[in-house]
């Protein structure tokens, strides 16, 4: 079945530091892809997604490409913030339904 | 105008009781959706209602029982709590279950199994 695997956390960085979070599938067909965000205390919210391949997701300063060919969607930000210290949930359609990573916690130490 | 609304957002229990979670959502949505997170924020999906009517049943033991009155409803009732169960249970909706449907969360319900 569809599946989404990300880099585990946490994934500790300095404020200004650059941000990369791996996240690859495997899916039949040619799902949209997720980024979700959960702040501490708080339920998921969308961060960004792309609907096909080539496309650039974009929010807050978060980027990330749908990569067809490597089945990939990686999360990067060039510089990132105390205050993007949360949970990050990669995810795909399929079935109805959202096909989630693990999570991966970032902490960001000022 | 709080989207998505959960009560209660902390519930603490005995083993062996029942209890109900409630969500309800203003966006006018068709579908609605229960998830369990575990300690180490693991997403579930448990079950999903589009228009009333249950499209997605996880395995799930059936002492959980969802409910949707109307769609912009979906309940949570779990007889018979076990430790196992406790977890936050999040409550979502969408505009449907077609492609690129964003998902919009409410803010949790951390229920806690004594």
């Amino acid at each position: 079945g569809d599946s989404v695997t990300q880099m585990e956390g946490p994934v500790t960085l300095s404020e200004e530091a650059f941000l990369t979070i791996n996240c690859t599938y495997t899916a039949t067909g040619y799902p949209s892809l997720f980024w979700y965000v959960q702040y501490p205390g708080e339920g998921l919210q969308l961060l960004l997604k792309a609907t096909k391949a080539d496309d650039k997701g974009s929010n807050k300063g978060f980027e990330a490409t749908y990569r067809k060919e490597t089945t990939s969607f990686h999360l990067e930000k060039g510089s990132v913030q105390v205050s993007d210290s949360a949970v990050y949930f990669c995810a795909l359609d399929s079935n109805y339904q959202l096909i989630w990573g693990a999570g991966t916690k970032l902490i960001i130490k000022p | 105008d709080t989207a998505v609304s959960q009560t209660p957002k902390y519930l603490v229990t005995q083993m062996g009781n029942d209890k109900s979670i409630k969500c309800e959502q203003n966006l006018g949505h068709d579908t609605m959706y229960w998830y369990k997170q575990d300690s180490k924020k693991f997403l579930k999906i448990m079950f999903s209602y589009n228009n009333k009517e249950l499209i997605i049943n996880e395995t799930v033991p059936n002492r959980f029982s969802p409910k949707s009155p109307d769609k912009a409803h979906l309940n949570l009732h779990i007889n018979s709590l076990e430790l196992g169960d406790s977890a936050v249970y999040f409550c979502a909706s969408s505009p449907g279950t077609g492609k690129f449907n964003e998902q919009f969360f409410g803010p949790g319900t951390r229920l806690t199994v004594l």
